[in-house]
């Protein structure tokens, strides 16, 4: 059983909307992580946070803005919606002492 | 810098073959590797991972991996191949330094015919 949590599953939304993708976790970890993934590419990195009041930018720009103001809630805001933005989103956490990810379910984000 | 290439992005075998995903790293730093599988419409999920000690290391669904520093490698095996195999595989490398980063490579779909 998951025990990363993202929401919503999919979504379909008009260029131009804001959106907050959801990632919640409830084991406690400190490091969480954004990766988008397109459709037969590798995962990359976009946002990733230490811990609470942390964020930092990943490797592949993105026009997202993440925030932690809690240890177990991880949300990506998109202001403006771009058909550009039309990718899969998954969610990671992993413990301080680092043994690898758990990873959510992902979002599939498309913008029309 | 750090990469990982996976060595054909599609593999084909049929139901009970020998399963062989390719996997090379380069790293500047003793490496953490990873072997993560993704189903359709479905985060990923650690398979197996390599840390230190042991170089073969066995993972769930019967898979194992071989780490080979002299060759760079990291490759993923099955003995026996099941339709339920059937997923999209990443090989991943922790990034260098605390940010506790994975850098993935490209995947490899892999497909079972019965």
């Amino acid at each position: 059983e998951a025990d990363i949590y993202q929401t919503p599953r999919y979504l379909v939304i008009g260029t131009g909307k804001k959106i907050t993708l959801e990632c919640s976790q409830t084991m406690g970890h400190d490091k969480m992580y954004w990766y988008q993934q397109d459709p037969g590419m590798e995962l990359h990195l976009i946002h990733y946070s230490y811990g609470v009041n942390s964020t930092e930018k990943g490797d592949l720009s993105s026009e997202s803005t993440v925030s932690r103001i809690r240890t177990e809630h991880f949300p990506l805001t998109l202001e403006s919606a771009r058909p550009s933005h039309t990718s899969q989103y998954l969610c990671a956490s992993s413990e301080k002492n680092w043994d690898g990810y758990t990873f959510g379910s992902g979002t599939r984000l498309t913008v029309v | 810098a750090q990469s990982v290439t996976q060595l054909g992005s599609h593999v084909s075998v049929s139901e009970g073959a020998l399963v062989l995903l390719r996997c090379n790293y380069s790293s500047s730093v003793p490496p953490y590797l990873f072997w993560y599988v993704q189903y359709p419409n479905q985060g990923l999920q650690l398979l197996l991972k390599y840390t230190t000690g042991a170089t073969l290391v066995k993972g769930i669904n019967g898979f194992e991996a071989e780490f080979k520093k002299s060759e760079t490698s990291f490759h993923l095996t099955k003995p026996s191949a099941h339709m339920s195999d059937a997923a999209e595989y990443f090989c991943a490398v922790k990034a260098a330094g605390n940010t506790g980063k994975l850098i993935f490579g490209q995947g490899t779909t892999l497909q079972v015919k019965p």
